[in-house]
């Protein structure tokens, strides 16, 4: 069954401080890994979005990384600031007979960055 | 500005009363999907379409109909709205269905009561 666990489940540090997140999964067949980050209520934006052949990428303070052969995924946030309080989904895209390229999503890890 | 409009963002309705979520892109995308998210759960897919006239179920279709008669709508149907269909749904669109970032929408808090 396709899964995408990540961990922790939430997490609090202080402002300024580096942190990551993690996310280990069973998709198959895989097509990307993408992370999303999600204010309460609103729909989630795309953090990272890394194919088989990437194994990090990128986005201002927030750096992704894959390992295919583990399936395993980090996200690391540099010098956090109050604005990333806020939940963040890693996503396994796979590929099915039908064609479809479902999302399967992750729980999310909820950091609460604090003053 | 690339968006993906959904409306209303927030109902609350009655069980069996029959409504629709409307969900527009603006960006020309052939894929968009609906989701949703229940508290504990990740987003779980309801339905999805590849392009016009192209729909098929996702993972929990039960309860819900979509339709795409053309390529910036995709609206959510609940014909008989039942209360475990209370949750926070998502419309998102990509420009294909391939490796190619998906655009969700702000989401409708529905409760149906």
């Amino acid at each position: 069954k396709n899964q995408v666990e990540q961990s922790p489940q939430s997490l609090i540090i202080l402002e300024g401080k580096n942190c990551t997140l993690q996310c280990n999964y069973t998709v198959s067949p895989f097509s990307n890994l993408r992370w999303y980050k999600q204010d309460t209520g609103r729909g989630p934006v795309s953090l990272t979005i890394m194919t088989f052949s990437e194994n990090t990428k990128s986005n201002g303070r927030y750096t992704a990384t894959l390992d295919a052969d583990t399936k395993q995924s980090s996200l690391h946030i540099t010098a956090s600031q109050l604005s990333d309080s806020a939940s963040y989904i890693c996503v396994v895209s796979a590929v099915t007979n039908s064609g479809n390229t479902p999302l399967v999503f992750g729980k999310g890890t909820r950091l609460s960055v604090i003053a | 500005e690339a968006q993906v409009t959904q409306n209303p963002r927030y109902l609350i309705t009655v069980t069996g009363k029959k409504l629709t979520v409307t969900c527009s892109q603006n960006m020309n995308h052939e894929y968009m999907s609906w989701y949703r998210q229940d508290p504990g759960l990740g987003l779980r897919q309801i339905y999805y379409s590849m392009n016009v006239e192209v729909t098929d179920k996702g993972d929990v279709p039960e309860g819900y109909k979509v339709s795409r008669k053309e390529k910036r709508n995709f609206p959510l149907i609940l014909e008989s709205p039942s209360p475990n269909q209370t949750s926070l749904y998502f419309c998102a669109s990509s420009l294909s269905r391939m490796n190619t970032e998906a655009f969700f929408g702000q989401g409708t808090r529905l409760t149906v009561v």
